[in-house]
């Protein structure tokens, strides 16, 4: 069975510009959730997707930060503008029963 | 909110020996999950253990058991026999078992360095 698949899984950027994640679920899992993991700390939830649907964004910070999944199977992450305080490790994880989770992206904003 | 609290930044077990984590973590709910989770240095982060809140027994995989006590909220970790394999970062994590809002409240981890 192939696991969560996130792309790239590398990313430096400058404040103030725009970046984008991609995550690809095991295939059946109508759960998604993006985490955002800052060095030495625990991954915090930004949003949940039951198939296309948003279940809960109330972490994401929605004046620069969007996600979507619009045919309830990959989704999307975007920061725009990124700041500096957005340099993180952005997981990806899928459930049906268990939740799996992808190798991350790790964002460098300078 | 639920909050889940891990005491211990670091800790270190001898290669062979046991070494237990601890993690408290506070609800008002009566029926949730809990797990630990094992993240080694890869970053690629794996299920180790899962605890059903309305189980009284403790979960038991291989060398990994809990000892989950619903009423202090404490839900430790003991890992048997340490291999070098275990080194990584431990995070205890909350799911509600409710219908909606099934997201994971995550705790700070406990970094886990197993000596030769």
């Amino acid at each position: 069975e192939a696991g969560v698949a996130q792309s790239p899984r590398y990313k430096i950027i400058e404040k103030r510009q725009s970046v984008a994640f991609w995550c690809n679920p095991i295939s059946g899992h109508a759960t998604l959730y993006w985490y955002q993991q800052i060095l030495g700390q625990g991954p915090k939830l930004l949003i949940q997707f039951q198939n296309n649907g948003v279940v809960d964004d109330s972490q994401l910070p929605k004046d620069r930060f969007s996600a979507e999944r619009l045919k309830g199977v990959d989704s999307t992450l975007k920061i725009q503008p990124a700041k500096l305080e957005d340099s993180a490790v952005y997981l990806c994880a899928s459930r049906s029963n268990e939740q799996f989770f992808g190798p991350g992206t790790r964002l460098t904003v300078l | 909110a639920q909050t889940v609290t891990q005491s211990q930044p670091e800790m270190s077990v001898q290669e062979a020996e046991t070494v237990t984590l601890s993690c408290t973590y506070d609800t008002s709910e009566s029926d949730y999950y809990l797990f630990w989770y094992k993240q080694p240095p890869s970053r690629q982060m794996i299920l180790v253990i899962r605890q059903e809140a309305y189980k009284q027994q403790n979960a038991t995989e291989n060398r990994f058991s809990v000892n989950f006590q619903k009423a202090a909220k404490s839900f430790s970790l003991k890992i048997s026999d340490s291999q070098l394999g275990d080194a990584a970062m431990y995070f205890c994590a909350y799911r509600s078992a409710g219908v909606y809002g099934q997201n994971f409240v995550f705790g700070p981890g406990t970094r886990l360095s197993v000596l030769p």
